[in-house]
């Protein structure tokens, strides 16, 4: 079966530092890995994209993630974080096994950046 | 060009009643996908439409139903609702084609049923 975990429910970061948010997924197929933000009482955001091709990838925001086939993570990172980015962040996956476009979102993580 | 829309953005009904909310994709967008959000379950997937045709559907049951027009516009129905209804209904579209793939979501429907 399809499926993204978030081990972490909650990201504490200071401003300033690195932050990373963990993914794992796990999918039949070429895996189509994305990342959402949602700040309060709104919808999601798109940050980024793993289709195919370089290994890492770059989004909005200074975001990028890594893919890692062997270890089936797609992690969320950030070289400075700010306090802005303090949100909500979802890793989702696109269910290969199906036709269309089912994407299966993990439980979410929020992270919380200290000024 | 302008997001996606939903209407409306906060409804109260009783059990019971059914419901009927709405959603204009980014103009262009063929793909129109629906999302319920509840602390408890996170974000699950309702059902994806393409060109009117429904193409995938996730596991909820049949009181949940939508369909999509011919403009891309799309509407999902809650019928006979009941309190665990509750929760932020996100419509989200794609462009559909090419390598599109990442979605665009509007802001949301709050659902409260009492």
């Amino acid at each position: 079966a399809q499926s993204v975990a978030q081990p972490e429910d909650q990201v504490n970061v200071a401003e300033g530092n690195p932050l990373t948010v963990k993914c794992t997924y796990s999918v039949s197929g070429n895996p189509y890995l994305f990342w959402y933000v949602q700040y309060p009482n709104r919808g999601l955001q798109f940050l980024l994209k793993y289709i195919t091709g370089d290994n890492l990838v770059k989004g909005s925001y200074g975001f990028e993630a890594e893919f890692n086939k062997s270890q089936t993570s797609f992690h969320l990172k950030k070289p400075s974080a700010l306090v802005s980015d303090s949100a909500l962040y979802f890793c989702a996956v696109r269910d290969g096994s199906t036709g269309g476009f089912k994407t299966i979102f993990g439980a979410g993580t929020r992270l919380f950046v200290k000024a | 060009k302008a997001g996606v829309t939903q209407t409306p953005r906060y409804l109260i009904k009783t059990r019971g009643q059914q419901v009927t909310l709405s959603c204009s994709p980014i103009s262009g967008h063929r793909s129109v996908s629906w999302y319920q959000q509840t602390p408890g379950q996170g974000l699950q997937f309702l059902f994806e439409y393409f060109s009117e045709t429904q193409r995938n559907k996730g596991n909820f049951p049949g009181r949940f139903s939508g369909r999509q027009f011919s403009n891309s516009r799309s509407e999902m129905n809650v019928s006979t609702l009941e309190l665990g209804d509750s929760a932020l209904y996100l419509c989200a579209s794609r462009a559909g084609q090419g390598t599109s793939y990442e979605q665009y979501f509007g802001p949301g429907t709050r659902l409260t049923v009492t």
